[in-house]
């Protein structure tokens, strides 16, 4: 069974970073790319960008509200996703979802994880 | 970026009704569009995917067409647990932008 489950999310200050987890299991992580997408309460969905497979060499994309503040990663001998979040402004206060696909399209999601940036 | 306009951004319909949900891209993304339903509190699902196909243990109530830029869901039949929230998703390209969302109200 895919699991996907997000953690590290809370309460922090404008300016300030946190970084989020999303440990995966019930499939070979090293084969997918995995995605991070938010929301804000209230609103909709936000693709913030994923990092590639093994094949692809693992590279990155970002979208261009977080590119250059946010920085995705993996640990691939634990099965781990990573969102290191910096500069966090008001406007990141979202519930933050790691996302796997298949053949493309997000097909498994996580729980998600709050965070809150005020001060 | 691909922008996605999603319409209505919120709906009333009863019991039984069928519903239809619309998105346009800003150019063509081919069928590379997806169609997700949100419960509150809780994460999307995938439903439709492809613009057409139906998701592993979706009911056939649900279905969706169109291609190039523009793109409908339906619901037939509504049942009570189908008032939630819809979301369309581009993934033709980076940013893999979603759509503003559909509020499903009972009536």
């Amino acid at each position: 069974e895919v699991k996907l489950v997000e953690s590290g999310g809370g309460l922090v200050q404008p300016g300030g970073s946190l970084r989020l987890s999303c440990a995966t299991s019930g499939f070979t992580f090293t084969d997918y790319y995995m995605s991070w997408v938010r929301q804000p309460p209230g609103k909709a969905l936000e693709w913030l960008g994923f990092i590639r497979n093994k094949a692809n060499g693992y590279t990155t994309e970002y979208s261009a509200s977080v590119k250059g503040r946010f920085t995705i990663s993996r640990d691939n001998s634990q099965s781990i996703l990573y969102l290191q979040m910096n500069t966090l402004r008001a406007e990141d206060s979202a519930t933050y979802y790691c996302a796997r696909d298949i053949a493309g399209w997000f097909a498994y999601w996580g729980q998600g994880t709050l965070v809150t940036v005020s001060a | 970026d691909i922008q996605m306009t999603q319409s209505p951004a919120s709906q009333s319909a009863s019991l039984g009704e069928s519903v239809t949900i619309t998105c346009l891209a800003s150019q063509t993304i081919g069928t590379w569009l997806a169609w997700y339903q949100q419960k509150p509190g809780k994460s999307p699902q995938l439903l439709i995917y492809a613009a057409t196909t139906l998701a592993d243990g979706v009911p056939s109530r649900f279905s969706g067409s169109g291609s190039g830029t523009k793109f409908s869901f339906k619901i037939s039949s509504l049942q009570a647990e189908d008032f939630v929230s819809y979301y369309c998703q581009q993934l033709y390209s980076t940013p893999y932008t979603f759509g503003g969302g559909t509020n499903l109200e009972i009536k």
